[in-house]
This record gives C-alpha cells, sequence and structure tokens, in this order.
C-alpha cells in the first residue's frame, strides 16, 4: 500500500533562513507521482509540483527547490531566502498510476511551517 | 474559468441531521474526488469518480454517499451527520491520473 510520512510536523525559523521540508514515501509502483502542496492559514490547497517517478531531475522554482532520490524513497522541499509569506502547511502526496481509474492520491501529514519575522 | 467551486463555505449541523456538499468544476475535467482534512491527518480520501457515471470509495466512505450528476458536478451527502464528521471537506479534479488535482476552496462542517 502507499504510504506518505512527513516526519516533521511543525517547523519555525527565522525569515531569510533556509528551509528544507522532508518527505519519504512508500510504493510498490514503478510508475507513480509525486506532489507538493500548500495551504496557507486562508485553507485553501495550493499546487506547487508534480514529479514522475521517471524523472529524477532536481527542479528549482525560484526560491522553491525539490530533490527527488528514488534510492532512498524521499521527496525533499527546499525553501531558500525564506519570507513570512512562506508560512504555511505544506503537504506531500503519492499518486500510483491508474490505468482505467481515477487518480487516487495518498497524503502525508503536514508539516506546519512558520516563519518569523 | 472558476476551477474548482464548493458549496457552502460553512455548515452547523446538529447530530442526526442530513446535507449534501455541492462540488462543480469548469475545467472539463473526467476526475472528481472527495477528501476530508482532520487535524493533523492530512487529507483522506471518500469517494471519488474517475468518469461520468462511475463512482467508487475511497479510504474512509463510511457514513457518506456520493453522486456524480453530470461531468461536472460530483455531491456528497451525510445522511446522518455524526460529530465525528465534523471536518474540513474538500473537492478536487483531475483530468487525467497523470495530471494534478485542482481543489476546490473547501467546506467547513460541524456536527453538534
Amino acid at each position: 500500500a502507499q504510504k506518505v510520512t512527513q516526519a516533521q510536523t511543525e517547523i519555525s525559523v527565522v525569515e531569510k533562513e533556509d528551509v528544507t521540508l522532508d518527505c519519504v514515501y512508500e510504493t510498490r509502483d514503478t510508475t507513480y507521482y509525486l506532489f507538493w502542496y500548500k495551504q496557507p492559514p486562508s485553507g485553501e490547497l495550493v499546487f506547487l509540483i508534480r514529479r514522475n517517478s521517471f524523472d529524477e531531475q532536481n527542479e528549482i522554482s525560484g526560491r522553491y527547490s525539490w530533490n527527488f532520490q528514488k534510492s532512498t524513497s524521499s521527496f525533499n522541499f527546499t525553501i531558500t531566502a525564506s519570507q513570512v509569506v512562506d508560512s504555511a502547511v505544506y503537504f506531500c502526496a503519492l499518486s500510483e498510476a491508474q490505468i482505467q481509474g481515477a487518480q487516487k492520491l495518498v497524503f502525508g501529514q503536514g508539516t506546519r511551517l512558520t516563519i518569523n519575522p | 474559468n472558476a476551477g474548482v467551486t464548493q458549496t457552502p463555505k460553512f455548515q452547523v449541523l446538529k447530530t442526526g441531521q442530513s446535507m449534501t456538499l455541492q462540488c462543480a468544476q469548469d475545467m472539463n475535467h473526467n476526475s472528481m474526488y472527495w477528501y476530508r482534512q482532520d487535524p493533523g491527518m492530512g487529507l483522506r480520501l471518500i469517494y471519488y469518480s474517475a468518469s461520468e457515471g462511475t463512482t467508487d470509495k475511497g479510504e474512509v466512505p463510511n457514513g457518506y454517499n456520493v453522486s456524480r450528476l453530470n461531468k461536472r458536478e460530483f455531491s456528497l451527502r451525510l445522511e446522518s451527520a455524526a460529530p465525528s464528521q465534523t471536518s474540513v471537506y474538500f473537492c478536487a479534479s483531475t483530468i487525467t491520473v497523470a495530471d494534478t488535482q485542482y481543489f476546490g476552496p473547501g467546506t467547513r462542517l460541524t456536527v453538534l
């Protein structure tokens, strides 16, 4: 069965520090998709990134970067030079490929990130 | 494009009351989903609909029913609400299994 573990329940840093959010997943499939979502205090879920299991290239988008390592089943998320607006709950999620069905996401428990001014 | 919309935004029910949460998407997506979010537990899948005319149980379906009314709309019904169903409910949709799920704004439900 699929499982996603975000071991860090809460992280608190001072603005401009770099911070890494960990995500470890379990799956028996060779084809799967990994996601990160952000949930700001307003409550909506904002999509950040999708990665498929065949693409191990790291990705950078502005101050955000993601490190995907199949060897350790990890998909970690780093925010560089954090800002107060980055304060949110961040979710990592996993979906196994469904040929004739729908995409069933399994979410981690989330990491609450607080950036202090 | 409104994306995924949900009504109502907030609801308070008494134990035993029934209600239907509505979800609609205007992105021509094939698949739709209902999740619940409880504190410290992330989101869990209640029911999903791979395509119009089909529905299937997710991880936590007990106490809920769903209807895929048409391609745009997917409703979630609580027949006899219980305090354990106090949660935030999110609807989502996606066009294919490899695509991204886009979420509605959520419905905060309290059952007294």
